[in-house]
């Protein structure tokens, strides 16, 4: 079935310092990728959608500069937190619509998540 | 618009009790319904699906009817394990796919 790779899985990082996280479609293209935010015992928040070869869109209240997303080919996106801070630690999780089923739902398939624990 | 309610957890359950987590939608058009689980420090995988009024999804013991007419997608096990402990998350999308809606997740504890 469809994976999707997310790396790194865990990362930790001093204050001020960015950090890349990558979203790679293993066996599929995907010309769109969604990336999320999770707090601890809450549910998803989309932050934005990553669209191959143009600028992604994002969601209200979520600071462009600061969550910069880069969709560089059909199979990749990243998304790279600037400038760090503690209140940027989080679980961030990446999916990508896996294709059409059968059934004719569009399935999404999901990374395993990468957090971020800033010191 | 288009939103997903589901009901508020934990839910704490004894092994082999039966298991519902309720769900219900508001969309426009005809989505497609799903129920994702997280398990403890990994990613959302998909758990079942369905796409039309009336299909049960199922898989793993765990079944949803897409009811139409009530907008729900209730999600059931007759007898749930420690091993089911996980966030269940119910979902929604639009027929293009480009959109997905999720409930707030319910977070479910099984104890032996």
């Amino acid at each position: 079935g469809a994976v999707v790779s997310q790396h790194p899985s865990w990362v930790i990082c001093k204050s001020g310092t960015s950090v890349k996280i990558e979203c790679r479609s293993l066996d599929f293209q995907a010309t769109t990728m969604f990336w999320y935010r999770q707090f601890p015992k809450q549910s998803l928040m989309l932050m934005a959608t990553s669209n191959e070869g143009s600028k992604a869109t994002y969601e209200q209240g979520v600071e462009k500069d600061k969550f910069l997303i880069n969709h560089a080919s059909l199979t990749l996106s990243t998304l790279t937190v600037t400038s760090a801070h503690p209140e940027d630690s989080s679980f961030y999780i990446c999916s990508a619509p896996s294709g059409r089923a059968l059934s004719g739902a569009n399935v999404l398939t999901f990374g395993a998540g990468s957090r971020l624990t800033v010191l | 618009g288009n939103s997903v309610t589901q009901m508020e957890g934990p839910v704490t359950l004894s092994e082999e009790a039966f298991l519902t987590i309720n769900c219900t939608y508001t969309a426009t058009g005809y989505p497609s319904l799903f129920w994702y689980v997280q398990y403890p420090g990994e990613g959302l995988q998909l758990l079942l699906k369905a796409t039309k009024a009336d299909d049960k999804g199922s898989n793993k013991g765990f079944e949803a009817t897409y009811r139409k007419e009530t907008t729900s997608f209730h999600l059931e096990k007759g007898s749930v394990q420690v091993s089911d402990s996980a966030v269940y998350f119910c979902a929604l999308s639009d027929r293009t796919g480009n959109q997905f809606y999720f409930g707030t997740g319910t977070s479910l504890t099984v104890i032996p």
